[in-house]
């Protein structure tokens, strides 16, 4: 069963900060990886996927890596802003077969606060 | 623009008493799926679709309900045998099997018992 961990659980910076957040998943076996940042009491919002087959991406002042073989993700945020605060999920699609490989596996998520 | 609608925002449902959660997209997608977040414990998948007229139990499907009779709409029923229904719903859709695209997802309906 696949399990996705995300570390820190809650991070506070100082504005105008560079700071990475951590995602690691039990099962190698992944379609992609995809990071969304949600806000509180709103829906998810799509920030970066990324292919198995890929070690990158970059959207603006975010980047994130994918190391599929050890498991990890890391989204990196440049030059971080008040309006960066919310709560930032990484979740995983598996490469089961059948039904299974819709389905996404969330982390719980990092509540990242960014001081003015 | 294309996206996702969830209505009502906000729901209130009495005990014993079932509701339906709506939940439309104009992407042309064919996998619709539902989530249930509650504090601490992350997303959990409810039930999924991969096309019309089927759809799959997830990981906490009791005492949920849904149907796929169009492409576009998705709709999500609590019955009364949900035992702890107040949460956050989260709708989503994405292209399908075989595609390595990402999910899309909806606005969210907090439902809570009174």
């Amino acid at each position: 069963k696949q399990e996705v961990t995300q570390i820190p659980a809650a991070l506070s910076v100082p504005e105008g900060e560079n700071l990475v957040l951590n995602c690691s998943f039990t099962d190698s076996a992944i379609y992609n990886l995809q990071w969304f940042r949600q806000d509180p009491g709103k829906g998810l919002t799509s920030l970066l996927l990324i292919q198995s087959s890929q070690r990158e991406q970059t959207s603006g002042r975010l980047n994130a890596s994918l190391d599929k073989s050890s498991g990890r993700s890391t989204l990196y945020i440049a030059a971080s802003q008040p309006g960066d605060s919310a709560t930032y999920l990484c979740a995983v699609r598996g490469e089961a077969s059948g039904g299974s490989n819709y389905k996404l596996t969330f982390g719980k998520g990092t509540l990242l606060t960014v001081n003015p | 623009d294309g996206g996702i609608t969830q209505s009502p925002k906000y729901l209130f449902r009495k005990e014993g008493q079932n509701v339906t959660l709506s939940c439309e997209q104009n992407l042309n997608h064919d996998a619709m799926y539902w989530y249930r977040q509650d504090p601490g414990q992350g997303l959990r998948l409810i039930y999924y679709s991969q096309i019309v007229n089927d759809f799959q139990k997830g990981d906490i499907a009791e005492g949920y309900s849904v149907s796929r009779e169009k492409k576009e709409s998705f709709p999500l029923t609590v019955t009364s045998a949900q035992k702890n229904p107040t949460a956050f719903y989260l709708c989503a859709s994405s292209i399908g099997q075989g595609a390595s695209y990402g999910y899309t997802f909806g606005s969210g309906t907090r439902l809570t018992v009174v």
